[in-house]
């Protein structure tokens, strides 16, 4: 089945500062990305997803890349603030094909200091 | 629209207690899914399904069962716990690939 990797799993950078948090998968199979914010006690929301036919997508101050040749992909976090403060979790999923099942990273703690 | 929706929200069971966690949807979705989240583990599958009355096994099935017998609701029972099913549980539905989080249920064995 599909493995995630992601690193690193905590990551502390100053207010305004870029923070960047990486994912690698195993099946080339997977064609959907998410990545997915969990605040504190809060549940998991998706922030912004790429799909394997566009190589980056960027909404506002968030971006992901994709390279599909080598199974990876990024998020990318520029002018954080204290709100950005969460776990960030990766995913990869073959969708509808396999009834809409992502596998999940370990996910990622950042934390933005004021 | 409520979205996804669980209750309970918190739980505290003895070892061998039984109990059933309900998820509800109300965007129709075909898929529905029950994963657990622990420490530095991020989302762990437990049982999936792809429409009413039918349930397939995820990554940790073990201990766990599961109903769809209405197209909105998924419920997880759990027939004896025991301290290793103390976890925050999520039910999340779906129509492709993006999935939509219910608040999660925070469940304590002792």
């Amino acid at each position: 089945g599909e493995n995630v990797e992601q690193h690193p799993s905590t990551l502390s950078v100053q207010e305004g500062d870029s923070a960047v948090i990486k994912c690698t998968y195993s099946d080339s199979a997977s064609n959907y990305f998410p990545w997915y914010k969990q605040e504190l006690g809060k549940r998991p929301q998706l922030i912004i997803d790429i799909r394997s036919n566009v190589g980056e997508k960027k909404d506002q101050r968030i971006a992901v890349t994709l390279n599909k040749t080598a199974k990876h992909f990024s998020l990318h976090i520029t002018e954080t603030q204290p709100e950005d403060s969460a776990v960030y979790f990766c995913a990869a999923s073959i969708g509808r094909t396999n009834a809409g099942k992502s596998t999940f990273g370990d996910g990622t703690t950042l934390t933005v200091k004021p | 629209n409520a979205g996804v929706t669980q209750t309970p929200k918190f739980r505290v069971l003895k070892t061998g207690q039984s109990m059933t966690l309900l998820c509800a949807q109300d965007m129709n979705h075909e898929y529905m899914y029950w994963y657990r989240q622990d420490p530095g583990m991020g989302l762990r599958l437990i049982h999936y399904s792809v429409g009413e009355g039918t349930t397939a096994k995820g990554e940790v099935p073990d201990g766990y069962n599961v109903s769809r017998l209405k197209k909105q609701n998924f419920l997880l029972g759990l027939e004896s716990a025991a301290p290793s099913q103390t976890s925050v549980y999520f039910c999340a539905s779906s129509y492709g690939a993006e999935q939509y989080f219910g608040p999660g249920t925070r469940l304590t064995v002792t």
